[in-house]
């Protein structure tokens, strides 16, 4: 069965740099998530999307920012890196719209800031 | 205030010995719940869910989890566990019961010892 893609899976950027982070939801899923899990910690909602739209905002820094396009497809956008960025970024998707859905897990992008 | 406690952080248990691990959420009214696993630098696993109905649900892998309304707890078990069963556990929930942002537990790690 197909699942969440995310990409790339690993990353490094320096400081005062920027990163954008891909994930491509399951075949008719309609709902996006982030998540961030920094390390030995449990995952931090960020953001989410449902139909293109913003449905839910959680700990997401204003130096982020997050959109859905057309395909259902999201991009994580992060500017100014900083150190404390470091950690492991989950995607999920679910199929909302279609009554209530679990959500499923891409495999994570790892960043390290240096 | 709204949370979801694994009082255990990291358990050990014996190849072929029982497994059980505690959930516990201080929430208003039912919110639905979930258990995922995590394998060490790998995707979260989705493996079993509780929306509503029978309090006994089962999930992959041999999983189990009961739902016990006057204790909020969520437990996850399994009858016998096998090495491959070691990872790192999360409860999680949707207290809003709208497919929106879950909000997990710190984590259980489960080691399997021979």
């Amino acid at each position: 069965a197909a699942g969440v893609i995310q990409s790339p899976r690993h990353l490094i950027k320096e400081k005062r740099e920027t990163a954008t982070l891909k994930c491509y939801p399951i075949p008719r899923h309609d709902t996006v998530y982030w998540y961030q899990q920094g390390p030995g910690q449990d995952p931090q909602f960020l953001i989410s999307f449902y139909e293109k739209m913003q449905s839910d905002k959680g700990s997401i820094p204003d130096r982020f920012s997050a959109q859905q396009f057309s395909d259902y497809h999201s991009e994580l956008n992060m500017s100014s890196l900083e150190l404390g960025d470091s950690a492991l970024y989950f995607c999920a998707s679910s199929a909302k719209g279609a009554g209530f859905g679990e959500q499923y897990f891409g495999p994570g992008t790892r960043l390290t800031v240096t | 205030a709204q949370s979801v406690t694994q009082p255990d952080i990291h358990i050990t248990v014996s190849e072929g010995a029982s497994l059980e691990l505690r959930c516990n959420y201080s929430y208003g009214a039912t919110p639905y719940l979930f258990w995922y696993v995590q394998s060490p630098g790998q995707g979260l696993q989705l493996l079993l869910k509780y929306f509503s109905g029978d309090t006994l649900v089962q999930g992959i892998k041999g999983f189990e989890a009961e739902f016990k309304r006057s204790q909020s707890s969520f437990n996850l078990r399994k009858p016998s566990v096998h090495w491959s069963d070691a990872a790192e556990y999360f409860c999680a929930v949707d207290a809003n019961q709208a497919g929106t942002a879950l909000i997990f537990g710190k984590g259980t790690t489960l080691s399997v010892s021979s």
